[in-house]
């Protein structure tokens, strides 16, 4: 079954406004998340690394202010697309790294992502 | 710097037959690790096969196998008797040993035909 879980699946909403999506490990404790983004048909790009209980660590070329990112638990972790534009349509994917789960030590389990279409 | 190559936009394979889905790879670390995820249409990464670049074996889980080649610096996935359910976009990827991130391949689009 799935260990990493995102909400919302989809979301539209309007330019201007803000949207939040969650990202949760469901069987074990995550101290490190991972936020992606997916153009159709490329690839997944690294946005920010979440550390649990404190700042998170964005990729050159991401603006933190616009993506914000929360990782107030150890299952727990938000992006927040602040003042949304229709150029931030995308796939977003987070990630969480079990050490203990099978497929080696740094192996990342993905949540189903979250298409967001902004209006 | 890190580098994933996946030279294969498409590949078609019969139901039943094997496939081979190419991936090399570029770092100048000594210790990495080599991955491939299966992107359905849904959009979901469902994690296939892991290999460290110290494990002398190749990496089997069930139909998937792993040919890790270092000195090629090649990790091909090799899946065989292919279903149906196989169709999808394949990405390999990397982490090194230096750093958080995981490098992705452009991905391999594959449809097994009936």
């Amino acid at each position: 079954g799935a260990v990493v879980s995102q909400h919302p699946s989809r979301v539209i909403c309007k330019s201007g406004t803000s949207v939040k999506i969650e990202c949760r490990s469901l069987d074990f404790q995550a101290t490190t998340m991972f936020w992606y983004r997916q153009f159709p048909k490329q690839s997944l790009m690294l946005m920010a690394t979440s550390n649990e209980g404190s700042k998170a660590t964005y990729e050159q070329g991401v603006e933190k202010d616009k993506f914000l990112i929360n990782h107030a638990s150890l299952t727990l972790s938000t992006l927040t697309v602040t003042s949304a534009h229709p150029e931030d349509s995308s796939f977003y994917i987070c990630s969480a790294r079990d050490i203990l789960r099978g497929g080696g030590p740094d192996t990342q389990y993905f949540g189903p992502g979250t298409r967001l279409t902004v209006l | 710097a890190q580098k994933i190559t996946q030279t294969q936009p498409g590949m078609f394979v019969q139901e039943k037959e094997a496939v081979t889905l190419d991936c090399t790879y570029d770092t100048s670390d000594q210790s990495y690790g080599l991955f491939w995820y299966k992107q359905p249409s849904s959009g979901e990464m469902i994690f296939l096969i892991y290999q460290g670049s110290y494990d002398e074996q190749n990496a089997t889980e069930g139909r998937y196998s792993l040919n890790f080649q270092k000195a090629r610096k090649s990790a091909n996935l090799v899946i065989s008797a292919s279903q149906l359910g196989d169709s999808a976009m394949y990405f390999c990827a990397m982490r090194a040993n230096t750093g958080n991130q995981f490098y992705f391949g452009t991905g391999t689009s594959l449809t097994v035909i009936p």
